[in-house]
């Protein structure tokens, strides 16, 4: 199993939709997880950081589920600025590093 | 606010040519990193540095070298390239090991024929 596997997309989105991304990752010793962007050949950025209540930051919610090993990355009233990628990250205590997922693709059109 | 610089931008390479990439930042980080990311295979990590003075090997380091010259700067060098090390190099840092916000340089195209 991959330590981390995001649905890579492409999710295609009307402006003012709501979309969600799942990501499942595989160690359950995982301490902290985060949300970054990335978009199209620039430098991926943070994001949103995962906390265990669940978090928000205006449109943008996430959510850890550690019994399930999942983290969720919700978007309401999306943005034409919101089309990029979405990777999904975590701090691996096991490995001591950072484990990024492969991304999900999102596009928002008009 | 420079952050992390990366240079170069882009290279183009002969299988069997050496090069080395630069990253610098300026964020006081004691942590620094080098990833390559390839389509559909997401980031991955070659080498990175905790502090000054220390380098470790990441998830795919075969092929390449690092050096932490100092605080700010950490390079990453091909001996002899080839076209499997095509790909996006990203240099980023962060405060300490892992478990902060990672800033990455604006990264360099790396194509080896």
């Amino acid at each position: 199993r991959k330590e981390v596997e995001q649905d890579p997309g492409p999710f295609n989105v009307p402006e003012g939709a709501t979309v969600a991304f799942n990501c499942t990752y595989s160690n359950s010793a995982s301490q902290s997880f985060f949300w970054y962007r990335q978009d199209c050949r620039k430098e991926p950025k943070l994001l949103m950081s995962v906390y265990s209540s669940g978090n928000e930051d205006g449109r943008f919610t996430a959510q850890l589920n550690r019994a399930s090993q999942y983290i969720s990355l919700l978007i309401r009233d999306s943005k034409l600025s919101d089309s990029a990628t979405y990777l999904c990250v975590f701090f691996s205590g096991g490995y001591n590093k950072l484990i990024f997922g492969a991304g999900t693709r999102l596009a928002v059109h008009p | 606010n420079a952050g992390v610089t990366q240079t170069p931008k882009f290279q183009v390479l002969k299988t069997g040519q050496s090069m080395t990439l630069q990253c610098a930042q300026d964020m006081n980080h004691n942590s620094m990193y080098w990833y390559r990311q390839d389509p559909g295979m997401g980031l991955r990590l070659i080498y990175y540095s905790a502090s000054e003075g220390t380098t470790d090997k990441g998830e795919v380091p075969n092929g390449y070298n690092v050096s932490r010259l100092n605080k700010r700067e950490f390079s990453l060098r091909l001996e002899s390239a080839a076209p499997s090390q095509t790909s996006v190099y990203f240099c980023a840092s962060s405060v300490e090991r892992g478990n902060t916000e990672a800033f990455f340089g604006q990264g360099t195209r790396l194509t080896v024929v």
